[in-house]
């Protein structure tokens, strides 16, 4: 247990919704990644959230967008879901002083209908 | 940015030893790692490297050439639960100091008896 929860783990939806996906980050760590893994992709990094302020951003398209509240907790919203954005959305944490490797959550799988 | 460059696939007999290669180029290198991810399931840290040499961990050692681009994960004694894929992943300074691990594509890793 790499102590990074996400909810929930399956999630089916139809084309056009919007979804919300969550992190609890592991005790501690204040900095939370959000990456997408479909089928035949590596692992794309989409936004790194820090102590609740966006620090970095990736391959994050605009129906995209994420947060983190002030108990470190994190949610990525997605919208005007489309067939491909079907995939593993996985959820890390670290601590980010220097500390090495980040810590992923199970993933939620999404599933656009 | 970077480009990460792993095998596709490989394959192994149990017991034996197995290298995987990885290549990168980066502008910020800050280190590199190497987790296991089996399908379906989180990605698990295995090694980190960040300076020159080789790191050792039970059956699982990984090197690092940071002058080279390269880096490698060695697999002794492989057991069948070895199976899974194993993902190069390169932390590089983003834009405004952040520091974002990026990963290849993985290298599939099959161990038949």
């Amino acid at each position: 247990d790499s102590g990074v929860t996400q909810t929930p783990k399956h999630l089916i939806t139809a084309t056009g919704q919007r979804v919300t996906l969550r992190c609890s980050p592991r005790s501690g760590d204040l900095s939370v990644y959000w990456y997408q893994q479909s089928l035949d992709q590596g692992l794309q990094f989409l936004i790194q959230y820090y102590n609740g302020e966006e620090r970095a951003k990736g391959n994050i398209l605009e129906r995209f967008s994420a947060q983190q509240f002030p108990d470190l907790h994190s949610e990525l919203n997605l919208s005007s879901l489309e067939l491909g954005d079907s995939a593993l959305y996985f959820c890390a944490s670290s601590d980010d002083r220097g500390a090495a490797e980040a810590f992923f959550g199970q993933g939620t799988r999404l599933t656009v209908v | 940015g970077q480009n990460i460059d792993q095998p596709t696939e490989m394959t192994a007999t149990e017991g034996a030893i197995v290298q995987i290669n990885c290549t990168y180029q980066t502008s910020g290198f800050n280190g590199l790692f190497w987790y296991q991810q089996h399908a379906g399931e989180a990605p698990t840290f295995l090694s980190y490297n960040v300076l020159d040499g080789l790191e050792e961990k039970g059956r699982f050692s990984s090197f690092l050439s940071r002058s080279k681009g390269y880096s490698y994960l060695l697999l002794k004694e492989l057991q069948m639960k070895d199976s899974a894929s194993y993902l190069c992943a390169v932390r590089d300074q983003m834009t405004g100091g952040s520091y974002i691990p990026t990963f290849g594509r993985g290298t599939s890793l099959i161990v038949h008896p």
